[in-house]
C-alpha cells in the first residue's frame, strides 16, 4: 500500500531554531505539495513542485521558509528561524499528473510543529 | 479566481440520519471537484472526485456527491450516518492542468448515537 511518509511526526522547538521537515512522496509520483493547517487559517498551500521543479511558492513566507526537492524521493521544507506563529500541522501531498481525468493528491500524516 | 465555500463549519446528525455537507465553488472554467475526509491526527483522504462525465459521483464509505453546474455546487451526501463518519470534511477545486487545489474551510461532522 503506497503512502506518503513524513518525518518527524511531531516537533517541538524553541523560537529561533531551524526546523526541517521531510516528505517521501509515493514512488512514481511527479508532483509534490506542501500545506499548512491551522485552526485560524485552515489548509493553506505553501508550495508545490512538478518533476522536482518548483512551480509556485507564493504561499510561503520567503524570508524564513524554503522548500526543495533534492531528488525525486525526497522533499524538504525548512523554517529558519522559526517563530511561535509557525506552529501548525504541515502536510505533504503527492500526485501523478497523467492527464485530465486523473487528478488526485495523496496526503501524508503530517508533521505537528510547536514553536515555543 | 477560484474559491470554495463550505456552508456550516459544524454539522451534527443522529446515527442513521441523512448526511448533507454543502460545497459551492466559483470558477471561470469547468472545475475538477473533490471531497476529502480528515480523521483526528491524520492526513486527508480522498473520498470522491468529479472530473468529467457523470455528474453523480460515488465514493468510498457510502458517500456520493453531485456536480450541479447551474448551482455551482458539489454537495456531499450519505443516506445513513454511521458513528465512524465523524470527522472533518473538505471540499476542493482544481481548474487547470493538475495545478493548485483550492480547499474549503472544512466542515466538522458530529454523529450522535
Amino acid at each position: 500500500d503506497a503512502r506518503v511518509t513524513q518525518t518527524p511526526r511531531d516537533k517541538v522547538t524553541e523560537m529561533g531554531q531551524e526546523v526541517t521537515m521531510r516528505c517521501q512522496p509515493i514512488l512514481g509520483h511527479n508532483t509534490v505539495f506542501w500545506y499548512r493547517q491551522t485552526m485560524m487559517q485552515g489548509l493553506e498551500l505553501l508550495a508545490y513542485f512538478r518533476n522536482r521543479a518548483p512551480l509556485d511558492d507564493s504561499g510561503m513566507p520567503k524570508d524564513r521558509f524554503s522548500a526543495e526537492m533534492p531528488d525525486a524521493t525526497l522533499a524538504t521544507l525548512k523554517i529558519q528561524p522559526s517563530e511561535p506563529r509557525d506552529s501548525a500541522v504541515y502536510f505533504c501531498a503527492s500526485g501523478l499528473d497523467r492527464g485530465l481525468s486523473s487528478y488526485e493528491q495523496y496526503f501524508g500524516p503530517g508533521t505537528r510543529l510547536t514553536v515555543t | 479566481a477560484q474559491s470554495v465555500t463550505q456552508l456550516g463549519s459544524h454539522v451534527s446528525v443522529s446515527e442513521g440520519a441523512l448526511v448533507l455537507l454543502r460545497c459551492n465553488y466559483s470558477s471561470s472554467v469547468p472545475p475538477y471537484l473533490f471531497w476529502y475526509v480528515q480523521y483526528p491526527n491524520q492526513g486527508l483522504q480522498l473520498l470522491l472526485k468529479y472530473t468529467t462525465g457523470a455528474t453523480l459521483v460515488k465514493g468510498i464509505n457510502g458517500f456520493e456527491a453531485e456536480f450541479k453546474k447551474s448551482e455551482t455546487s458539489f454537495h456531499l451526501t450519505k443516506p445513513s450516518a454511521h458513528m465512524s463518519d465523524a470527522a472533518e470534511y473538505f471540499c476542493a477545486v482544481s481548474v487547470d492542468n493538475f495545478n493548485k487545489f483550492y480547499f474549503g474551510s472544512g466542515t466538522k461532522l458530529n454523529v450522535k448515537p
